[in-house]
């Protein structure tokens, strides 16, 4: 993997239903890999920041693991409601680019009421 | 809490006009990046700062130069403005430190060349 990239491009859930999607990086060098919950016309809000191989992160319904040997990421909502619409973003940082993130492509995620 | 901010929020320049674009970092943030995500596209590193000094350039035009001041916030001046130069233009900021730090985005500023 020479770019970060993630899986699917988007995804339709029903409220209620937990759902999951991948995000792909390069895994030498890597130093730490970064998700976002974007909103059309907002910031990106930070998540979640991940660094060690193994780890997993909860931030109310919304999990995250990582894998840095096979270089994957995944994020998890549990029950998903409406207003986890958004578009996920993951972005990854390796020690030879020192502090620049690269983004992958976004997960755009529509919960259905 | 404050934000990352970015002013102007929009701007609409004709081509070959000159813009620039204003950051102001979180304060104590001591880094400040970049990015231009253009239709369609990811977001793409143009530039950073660390301590007011140049730490890493990305796909920054050499019609575009920044800069950041001495009281921490960054300004983007784009020169020769081409049509493809529309784009959403992101500010970010953080403290530097060991485990990998959060950066924390603004809302953006957007860019139409017409």
């Amino acid at each position: 993997i020479l770019n970060v990239e993630q899986s699917p491009q988007s995804l339709h859930v029903q409220e209620g239903d937990s759902t999951n999607f991948t995000c792909s990086f390069p895994s030498s060098n890597f130093y730490a890999l970064h998700w976002y919950r974007w909103e059309t016309a907002k910031s990106p809000e930070a998540l979640f920041v991940m660094t060690l191989n193994g780890d997993e992160k909860k931030k109310g319904r919304i999990s995250a693991t990582l894998n840095t040997k096979e270089g994957y990421s995944y994020l998890y909502i549990k029950g998903s409601q409406p207003e986890d619409s958004a578009t996920y973003l993951c972005a990854s940082r390796i020690k030879a680019a020192g502090n620049k993130l690269t983004f992958g492509g976004g997960t755009r995620v529509l919960v259905k009421p | 809490a404050a934000g990352v901010i970015q002013s102007p929020r929009h701007l609409i320049k004709e081509k070959r006009e000159t813009a620039t674009l204003k950051c102001y970092p979180i304060p104590r943030h001591d880094t400040v990046y970049w990015y231009q995500q253009g239709p369609g596209q990811d977001p793409q590193f143009l530039i950073s700062f660390y301590e007011k000094m140049q730490s890493d350039k990305g796909s920054i035009p050499d019609r575009f130069s920044a800069q950041q001041f001495s009281d921490y916030h960054s300004e983007l001046n784009m020169s020769s403005l081409e049509l493809g130069d529309s784009a959403l233009y992101f500010c970010a900021s953080s403290l530097r430190g060991a485990n990998g730090n959060t950066i924390y985005f603004g809302e953006g500023s957007w860019l139409t060349v017409v």
